[in-house]
């Protein structure tokens, strides 16, 4: 596979669930994004990591936890979530952090909380 | 605080004319801008780019202008396609520090046959 993959595609879950969003890049970057997609909202930045170590906290509810094994994979743990944490959760990387050539998104995973 | 703004939530246009989408930002220290299109499904993907020593980029039937003193960019579809109805984000960021992405909230085009 090439580019950024995010599994799964689609995500109902629960208040009371636990689950996790998986992004893997083969691209060969050194930095990994998350980022919310809110209906009629900017895509809204929440953490940065750049060579396995976050660098960037956008203020984020500690019901969202990140974890970084090594610079080809991110994922993003979600436990006791709210209804209005339902959005698109876009996972992007780039060869290096900061950079503003080669932001390369995967497809997204579209989370709905009930 | 939103910094970059894209104020007009839909646009319709009808195929072979001129589409315009715009886009507005307050920070004076952004530098670099960029414009992402984004169909359904589908992860935004980057479409142009300008550099803020210049006030106009074009490729292909895409042209970015910006207006440094207005603190406004805008993206030219020309002629516009069917192919080309998506979300148009809008984006910016800084040399100074981080060059992290700062996104506008996105306009749907939609282009008519």
């Amino acid at each position: 596979e090439t580019g950024v993959t995010q599994t799964p595609r689609h995500l109902v879950m629960g208040m009371t669930n636990k689950k996790s969003l998986k992004c893997e890049q083969h691209l060969g970057h050194n930095a990994m994004y998350w980022y919310k997609q809110s209906a009629k909202k900017p895509l809204e930045l929440m953490f940065v990591y750049n060579f396995k170590e976050q660098t960037e906290n956008n203020s984020v509810p500690s019901r969202f936890s990140p974890e970084c094994p090594n610079s080809s994979h991110l994922f993003l743990h979600l436990h006791t979530l709210q209804p209005e944490d339902s959005a698109l959760y876009l996972c992007a990387s780039s060869q290096d952090f900061g950079t503003v050539y080669g932001y390369t998104f995967g497809s997204g995973t579209r989370l709905t909380v009930v | 605080d939103q910094q970059v703004k894209q104020n007009s939530p839909s646009l319709s246009v009808q195929e072979g004319r001129i589409s315009i989408l715009n886009c507005d930002y307050t920070n004076s220290m952004f530098d670099y801008f960029l414009w992402y299109k984004k169909y359904p499904a589908e992860g935004p993907t980057f479409l142009i780019s300008i550099s803020s020593i210049k006030d106009k980029n074009e490729d292909g039937r895409f042209t970015v202008f910006l207006n440094k003193s207005a603190k406004h960019l805008s993206l030219h579809i020309v002629p516009s396609q069917p192919g080309d109805s998506a979300v148009y984000f809008c984006a910016a960021s800084g040399i100074q520090g981080a060059q992290k992405l700062v996104f506008g909230q996105g306009t749907r085009l939609t282009i008519n046959p």
